[in-house]
C-alpha cells in the first residue's frame, strides 16, 4: 500500500513570500498531522486534521495555516515566509489521529533565504 | 513545557551489545507511545509502539518497556546493529474524546552503533 506523500520535497523561497505543501495520506487514514523539523529540535507540533476539521494547533503564528479535503489530502501554507521558517516540514498520517501508529511522509525541505 | 523528555542526546554502543533509549513524559493522560527512528532528510520511521495497558511489547529486536508508576519507557535494542545508526524520537498521545488528537515527540537521541 502506498505511504504518504509530501510534495514539493525540496523548496527554496525568499522572505516575504507564501508557501503551499502538499501531503497525500495513506488510503484509508483520515487523521493528517503536520510538523515542524528544525536543527536540534524534535518534531514541533502544528496542527492536526480529520474528517476536513482542524482538531488540534500547537503554538505556531497565523502565518501558519493548513486545510484538509474530503479525500483526506492536506495542505500546510506558511505566508509571509521568514527565515526562520527554513525547516524540515513532515505531515503524519493515522486512522484516528491518536492511539495508533502514525506515518510519515519524507518531508519538505523548505529553505528561505 | 516539554511533556515528553529524551535526557540523552547521544548514545553510543559496540556493534552487538544492547542499545536503550530512555524517555520520560509527565502527562499522566497518555496513554500510548511510540519509538520512531529517523535517518538525516527523510521522515521517520514507526518502529514500535505500547498501550498503556501493557508494560512490554516486543517486536523482532525491538522491546519496549513501559513503567507507568515512574512515568517512564525505554526501548531496547538487541543486538545492535551499524544500520541502527539513526535518530530515536519516542511519542505519546492521549485517547478518546478527551484526547488532544497529536502526538508529542521528544527531542530525539542520536544512537551511533560502532561496526
Amino acid at each position: 500500500k502506498a505511504g504518504v506523500t509530501q510534495t514539493p520535497r525540496y523548496l527554496i523561497k525568499t522572505r516575504g513570500q507564501q508557501v503551499t505543501l502538499s501531503c497525500s495520506p495513506i488510503s484509508g487514514h483520515r487523521s493528517v498531522s503536520w510538523y515542524q523539523q528544525t536543527p536540534g529540535q524534535g518534531l514541533q507540533f502544528l496542527f492536526e486534521y480529520f474528517s476536513e476539521t482542524q482538531r488540534n494547533k500547537g503554538n505556531f503564528p497565523g502565518r501558519f495555516s493548513g486545510r484538509q479535503f474530503s479525500n483526506s489530502r492536506s495542505e500546510m501554507n506558511v505566508s509571509t515566509l521568514e527565515l526562520g521558517d527554513s525547516a524540515l516540514y513532515l505531515c503524519a498520517s493515522s486512522r484516528t489521529g491518536s492511539n495508533t501508529e502514525a506515518f510519515f511522509g519524507q518531508g519538505t525541505r523548505l529553505t528561505v533565504v | 513545557d516539554q511533556q515528553v523528555k529524551q535526557n540523552s542526546p547521544s548514545l553510543s554502543v559496540q556493534e552487538g551489545r544492547i542499545s536503550i533509549l530512555n524517555c520520560d513524559y509527565t502527562n499522566s493522560m497518555f496513554d500510548y507511545f511510540l519509538w520512531y527512528k529517523k535517518y538525516p532528510a527523510e521522515g521517520p520511521t514507526f518502529l514500535i509502539s505500547i498501550s498503556s495497558i501493557k508494560d512490554k511489547n516486543e517486536d523482532g529486536r525491538f522491546t519496549v518497556f513501559l513503567n507507568k508508576s515512574a512515568k517512564h519507557l525505554s526501548l531496547h535494542i538487541v543486538p545492535s546493529q551499524p544500520g541502527d545508526s539513526a535518530v530515536y524520537f519516542c511519542a505519546a498521545s492521549e485517547s478518546g474524546n478527551s484526547g488532544t488528537y497529536k502526538y508529542i515527540f521528544g527531542t530525539g537521541t542520536r544512537l551511533k552503533v560502532l561496526a
